[in-house]
């Protein structure tokens, strides 16, 4: 069954460090997706990605962050500064439509920021 | 400001009962529900989802949606153990997704 793949499992980092999250979606998807869930909370959205452009982003998703398809298969999220509280676990799903169809979710990253 | 509510928990029903979760939301415009069943530490995983008013019957799980009073449910039959986790209503469209805050599940054997 086809799924959303994404590396590193587990990723440390330093106050003020920049670091990049991967994710390969569905092969078939055109809808790319990152979404965070802070421990003990909400799911929430970051960003949208279709047609190599932002489609949608939230509050969150501030100018540290930014996304990047830079080749076929990868998606990424960089976070430029990173701070304490971007510590959470970052998930990256895809779609094969933006409407309704399901939207699979990969397996995380849970990023720690010391 | 889309909100997405449901009862916190946790739940708990012995093995073999039937489990009934719910989520109210904000948005009456909102056209596409999903449910998704979040392990501990895990991903969300799609069970199931449903865009028309009424019952959406999928093996074990029958979800139920009433867009008058903006509310949908899901319904566990036959509940396992390996049903115990936490719940989690999603308000679409897919690309982006309103999540509530989950219900814990516990299946007792």
């Amino acid at each position: 069954e086809p799924e959303v793949t994404q590396t590193p499992s587990h990723q440390v980092t330093q106050m003020g460090q920049e670091v990049i999250l991967r994710c390969v979606p569905i092969s078939n998807h055109l809808y790319f997706y990152w979404y965070r869930q802070i421990l003990g909370q909400k799911v929430e959205f970051l960003v949208s990605f279709y047609n190599n452009e932002i489609s949608e982003k939230s509050e969150i998703f501030d100018d540290q962050f930014s996304v990047e398809r830079p080749d076929g298969s990868n998606f990424t999220l960089k976070i430029r500064s990173t701070k304490l509280e971007d510590s959470a676990m970052y998930f990256c799903a895809s779609t094969r439509t933006g409407g309704g169809t399901e939207a699979f979710f990969g397996q995380g990253t849970r990023l720690t920021v010391v | 400001q889309k909100e997405v509510e449901q009862n916190s928990g946790p739940l708990s029903v012995p093995e073999g009962a039937i489990a009934s979760l719910n989520c109210t939301y904000s948005d009456r415009g909102s056209q596409s529900f999903f449910w998704y069943r979040q392990y501990s530490g895990k991903s969300p995983e799609l069970i199931m989802f449903i865009y028309s008013n009424g019952d959406k019957e999928d093996g074990r799980f029958t979800a139920q949606l009433n867009k008058a009073s903006q509310y949908v449910s899901l319904l566990i039959r036959d509940s396992q153990p390996s049903d115990s986790a936490t719940y989690l209503c999603a308000v679409g469209p897919a690309r982006q997704l309103t999540f509530g805050s989950g219900t814990q599940l516990t299946v007792l054997p």
